[in-house]
C-alpha cells in the first residue's frame, strides 16, 4: 500500500498568508526531501532532512522519523510559490513521492 | 552547484517502438542514479535503481526486459523505454545523489514521453 500520505492535495492562499502541508509515512523512513516542480516542469529541491527542522527564507521544514511525518510551512506566500510541492521519503536508497500538494497563491 | 540533465525533454513515439532517454550528472559524482515515471494524474513512481558497482534493482511492475538501463560510469545514464505503448506516457525522471557527498538527491528536469 501507499507509504507516504500526502496533504492537502489542493490549497489556495491569499499573498501574505501562510500554511502547512503534510506528509505521514506508514513506516520509519530515513530522511525525507521536500521539492517544488515549477512551471517548466523541473523539480526544485527545497530541503532535505534526515531529522529536526531547517529554515530557507519563508519556508520551514521539519521531519519526525519516529512520529512518522514531516511538515512544511509557508509564510508570506508570494505568487511565485505557485506551483505542486512534493514530499519523497527515503526507504532502502530509494525515494518514495507523496501525491503532491497543488498550491495556488492568489493577489 | 550540482544539476542534472536529461534529454530529450519530450519525445513522440510510435506505439511499439522504443525510446531512449538520457541522464547527466554534473558537479558530482552520480555514485547512483533512480529512474522514475510520473504518469498522467499519478505521483512519481520509481522504475530502478542503479548504483555503481552493484546490480540494478527493478521495482515490482517494472523489468529490464522492458526498461533497459545503462550506468557506465559516474556521470552518465540512460534508460529505453522498449515497445512503448499508451500505458508508458509520462515524464521520466532521473535522480542522482552522490553517497560520498549530500544525501540530497538532485533531478533532472525530465524526458516527456506521448505515444502515439
Amino acid at each position: 500500500g501507499d507509504q507516504v500520505e500526502q496533504s492537502p492535495s489542493a490549497l489556495s492562499l491569499h499573498e501574505g498568508t501562510g500554511s502547512a502541508l503534510r506528509c505521514n509515512f506508514t513506516t520509519t523512513m530515513r530522511a525525507v526531501q521536500w521539492f517544488r516542480k515549477n512551471s517548466r516542469g523541473s523539480l526544485i529541491n527545497l530541503f532535505y532532512l534526515a531529522s529536526g527542522t531547517k529554515e530557507n527564507g519563508r519556508l520551514k521544514s521539519a521531519f519526525d522519523s519516529k512520529e512518522r511525518y514531516s511538515t512544511l510551512h509557508i509564510r508570506d506566500a508570494q505568487l511565485e510559490d505557485s506551483g505542486t510541492y512534493f514530499c519523497a521519503a527515503e526507504v532502502g536508497g530509494k525515494l518514495i513521492f507523496g501525491q503532491g500538494t497543488k498550491l495556488s497563491i492568489k493577489p | 552547484g550540482a544539476l542534472v540533465y536529461q534529454y530529450p525533454r519530450r519525445t513522440i513515439c510510435k506505439s511499439g517502438t522504443s525510446m531512449r532517454m538520457e541522464c547527466q550528472a554534473v558537479g558530482f559524482q552520480a555514485t547512483s542514479v533512480a529512474w522514475y515515471r510520473q504518469s498522467p494524474q499519478k505521483t512519481f513512481e520509481l522504475i530502478a535503481l542503479s548504483t555503481v558497482n552493484s546490480a540494478i534493482k527493478y521495482e515490482q511492475n517494472f523489468t529490464q526486459e522492458k526498461f533497459p538501463i545503462s550506468h557506465p560510469n559516474l556521470s552518465f545514464s540512460s534508460m529505453t523505454v522498449l515497445n512503448a505503448y499508451l500505458e508508458d506516457r509520462g515524464l521520466y525522471l532521473c535522480g542522482a545523489r552522490d553517497w560520498g557527498g549530500q544525501d540530497t538527491q538532485y533531478f533532472g528536469p525530465g524526458t516527456r514521453l506521448l505515444v502515439l
